[in-house]
């Protein structure tokens, strides 16, 4: 069965400071990996896909690597923002199956 | 593109009502998705329809849940004689386009159920 680990709980930096999300999976035959934002009492909002062949993908500040063999991924956040705190969360897709599975998630707090 | 809608926004209902919530995709995704997140959680999946066709379902959807989505547009997903058990969010999420299966999934701002 699919685990998803997502280290640290929470996290609290300084505006400005570049910092790194971590996730984990216990499978690492996955079809790809999402990593979504999520405001409080809201949605989610897609903010990478890495498909199973790629190793990362980049939007703007947002920078998300892919190590299916050791089970791993990371999102890199550049220069932070006050605008960034939200809750971060990770999920697999295992292919075969439409199912996410997802992480507890990463809540951030970028302080002014 | 509208995004997902889904209504109504919170719901309180008492144990043992039934409870029926819409949600309204992007309207060219093919792929709908109902997934159920309590607090501190992440969203757990509970069904998936491609059109019309309901071809996934988690064995979290007992049988009090029923899903439909007539004509491959909106969907409903309906909860009978409630339980304390089933308060969560609701999240509806639809995917398409020519990315199929690694298309990101687009959310709505869920359902709160909340059961006295």
């Amino acid at each position: 069965k699919q685990e998803v680990t997502q280290i640290p709980a929470a996290l609290s930096v300084p505006e400005g400071e570049n910092l790194v999300l971590n996730c984990s999976f216990t499978d690492s035959a996955i079809y790809n990996l999402q990593w979504f934002r999520q405001d409080p009492g809201k949605g989610l909002t897609s903010l990478l896909l890495i498909q199973s062949s790629q190793r990362e993908q980049t939007s703007g500040r947002l920078n998300a690597s892919l190590d299916k063999s050791s089970g791993r991924s990371t999102l890199y956040i550049a220069a932070s923002q006050p605008g960034d705190s939200a809750t971060y969360l990770c999920a697999v897709n295992q292919g075969g199956s439409e199912k996410l599975v997802f992480g507890k998630g990463t809540k951030l707090t970028v302080n002014p | 593109d509208t995004g997902v809608s889904q209504d109504p926004r919170h719901k309180i209902t008492k144990r043992g009502q039934n409870v029926t919530f819409r949600c309204d995709p992007i309207s060219e995704h093919n792929r709908l998705y109902w997934y159920r997140q309590t607090l501190g959680q992440g969203p757990e999946f509970l069904t998936y329809f491609q059109n019309e066709a309901q071809l996934e379902k988690s064995r979290l959807l007992s049988d009090r849940f029923s899903a439909e989505r007539p004509k491959g547009s909106f969907s409903t997903l309906e909860i009978q004689r409630t339980e304390q058990g089933d308060s969560a969010m609701y999240l509806c999420a639809s995917s398409g386009g020519v990315g199929g299966f690694n298309s990101p999934l687009h959310f709505g701002n869920g359902t709160r159920l909340t059961v006295t």
